[in-house]
C-alpha cells in the first residue's frame, strides 16, 4: 500500500538557519504530494503542494520539489523564524483517489 | 470564516460511557473524514464520507461508528468508550479529488479514564 516516512524529529535550530524536512514515498503511479503544518492547539493546514514530477510547491519562504527518480518531497526554509515552530507533516494522494496518507510529523523548534 | 468546527474542544468519559463528536463544515465540500491522532503516530483515518449519503472505513474503524447527516455535517460516536481511545480527533473536509487540500477543524481532546 501507499506509505510516507518522514526524517524523526524533533529538529532544533537557531533562528536563521537552513531547514531541510525529509520525506519519502512509496505508492503506485504518481501521487500528489502535500505539506501540511500544525501548530500547538490547532489542526493541521496546508502549506504547500505539488501535484506532477518536478513541479516545486511553495508558500510562505518554504519549497519542496516533487522528485520522481528519487520519490521524494523534502521540505526547506533558507532562513527559519521562531514562528515556524511546529509539527510538519508530508502526505499524498493517490492516483485514482480515495483517501489521505499521512507521514508521521517532524516537530521543529526554532530557538531564539 | 469558520471552516470546518469540531465541538466539543476537550472531554472527559468514563469507560463504557458514549459521546458524540460533532463537525461541521461551511465550505460546500463533498468530502468528510475523521482522524485520530497519536504521539508518534501520526493521522490515522477513522471513517470517511466521499459524498453525502456514503460512508467508508478507514484504517482504524473498531469501536466507532459515523453519521453524515447532511452535506454540512459529520458525526462520529463512540458506543462504549475505552482508554485505548483516548486521542486528538479531527475531522476534515475537502472537494472530492486527489489534488484537492483537506481543511481540518482545531481538534476534540478526549480522555478516558
Amino acid at each position: 500500500g501507499d506509505s510516507v516516512t518522514q526524517m524523526e524529529g524533533p529538529v532544533t535550530l537557531s533562528e536563521e538557519a537552513f531547514l531541510t524536512i525529509n520525506c519519502t514515498y512509496t505508492a503506485t503511479g504518481y501521487p500528489s504530494l502535500f505539506w501540511y503544518v500544525q501548530y500547538p492547539g490547532e489542526g493541521l493546514q496546508l502549506l504547500l503542494k505539488a501535484t506532477k514530477a518536478d513541479d516545486k510547491g511553495s508558500n510562505k519562504g518554504f519549497e519542496a520539489t516533487y522528485r520522481k527518480e528519487t520519490t521524494s518531497f523534502h521540505l526547506e526554509k533558507g532562513s527559519v523564524q521562531v514562528s515556524d515552530s511546529a509539527v510538519y507533516f508530508c502526505a499524498l494522494t493517490p492516483l485514482i483517489y480515495q483517501k489521505v496518507t499521512f507521514g508521521t510529523g517532524t516537530k521543529l523548534q526554532v530557538i531564539p | 470564516n469558520a471552516g470546518v468546527t469540531q465541538t466539543p474542544k476537550f472531554q472527559v468519559l468514563k469507560t463504557g460511557q458514549s459521546m458524540t463528536l460533532q463537525c461541521a463544515q461551511d465550505m460546500n465540500h463533498n468530502s468528510m473524514y475523521w482522524y485520530r491522532q497519536d504521539p508518534g503516530m501520526g493521522l490515522r483515518l477513522i471513517y470517511y464520507s466521499a459524498s453525502e449519503g456514503t460512508t467508508d472505513k478507514g484504517e482504524v474503524p473498531n469501536g466507532y461508528n459515523v453519521s453524515r447527516l447532511n452535506k454540512r455535517e459529520f458525526s462520529l460516536r463512540l458506543e462504549s468508550a475505552a482508554p485505548s481511545q483516548t486521542s486528538v480527533y479531527f475531522c476534515a473536509s475537502s472537494d472530492f479529488g486527489r489534488n484537492q487540500p483537506q481543511h481540518f477543524g482545531d481538534g476534540t481532546r478526549l480522555s478516558i479514564l
